[in-house]
């Protein structure tokens, strides 16, 4: 069965700190990945996504990820962050090759300093 | 452009009390519907998902079920309401076809008294 850990729970970081939130996956075969973000007291967004190819992939606000399939992960990196990024930042995966789930992680809760 | 739509937005019943909660998707044709619990600490917990009229997987066994009676409907119920069920639904879309993005509701804060 598919299963995302995010092992970081809490993070706070000043402004203008580079960000790197961890994502590992269990699943053996074809994935897409996902990182959702919710700013308090909104929905839940896409932040960015890796269905295949180049994987770096930049997504909104300046945040990237990078899939190391070696490794089983996708980390979620911003080089500097900024207040408005305090929000709680989730991974989720989705066995590409013929499943319609999408299985989250329990999620980061990001507070930046201003 | 799509749509989602989930009602309503807070809930309290008390225990022993029906369930029932309704999204509606606009804009789109037979997609993926999901039902997910957002209990803080623990991310989301896939609880249903259907990939078209009246086909529905559950993922946790518990007091809730789930149909789609119609295309673009997803409907989250429950006979008789415990006090664990109280938490944080979300109703999310995506298209079909395996692995696609997934665009979430508002949420419904459900509180069981």
């Amino acid at each position: 069965a598919q299963s995302v850990s995010q092992h970081n729970h809490h993070v706070i970081l000043s402004e203008a700190a580079s960000l790197e939130l961890g994502c590992n996956y269990s699943y053996g075969g074809t994935v897409n990945l996902f990182w959702y973000v919710q700013y308090p007291g909104q929905h839940l967004q896409l932040l960015l996504k890796y269905f295949s190819g180049d994987p770096l992939v930049k997504g909104i606000k300046g945040f990237e990820a990078e899939f190391i399939k070696s490794k089983f992960s996708f980390n979620l990196r911003k080089p500097s962050v900024q207040w408005s990024d305090t929000a709680e930042y989730f991974c989720a995966v989705n066995a590409g090759d013929s499943s319609y789930k999408l299985i989250f992680g329990s999620g980061t809760r990001l507070l930046v300093r201003p | 452009s799509q749509t989602i739509h989930q009602w309503p937005a807070t809930l309290v019943q008390p225990v022993g009390s029906p369930l029932s909660l309704e999204c509606t998707v606009e804009g789109t044709s037979n997609p993926n519907l999901y039902w997910y619990r957002q209990a803080a600490g623990r991310g989301l917990q896939l609880l249903f998902y259907s990939v078209g009229i009246g086909q529905i997987s559950s993922e946790v066994p518990q007091n809730l079920s789930a149909s789609r009676p119609q295309d673009r409907q997803f409907i989250l119920s429950s006979k008789k309401l415990l006090l664990s069920d109280s938490g944080f639904y979300l109703c999310a879309w995506s298209r079909q076809g395996a692995g696609t993005e997934a665009f979430f509701g508002q949420g419904t804060r459900l509180t069981v008294v």
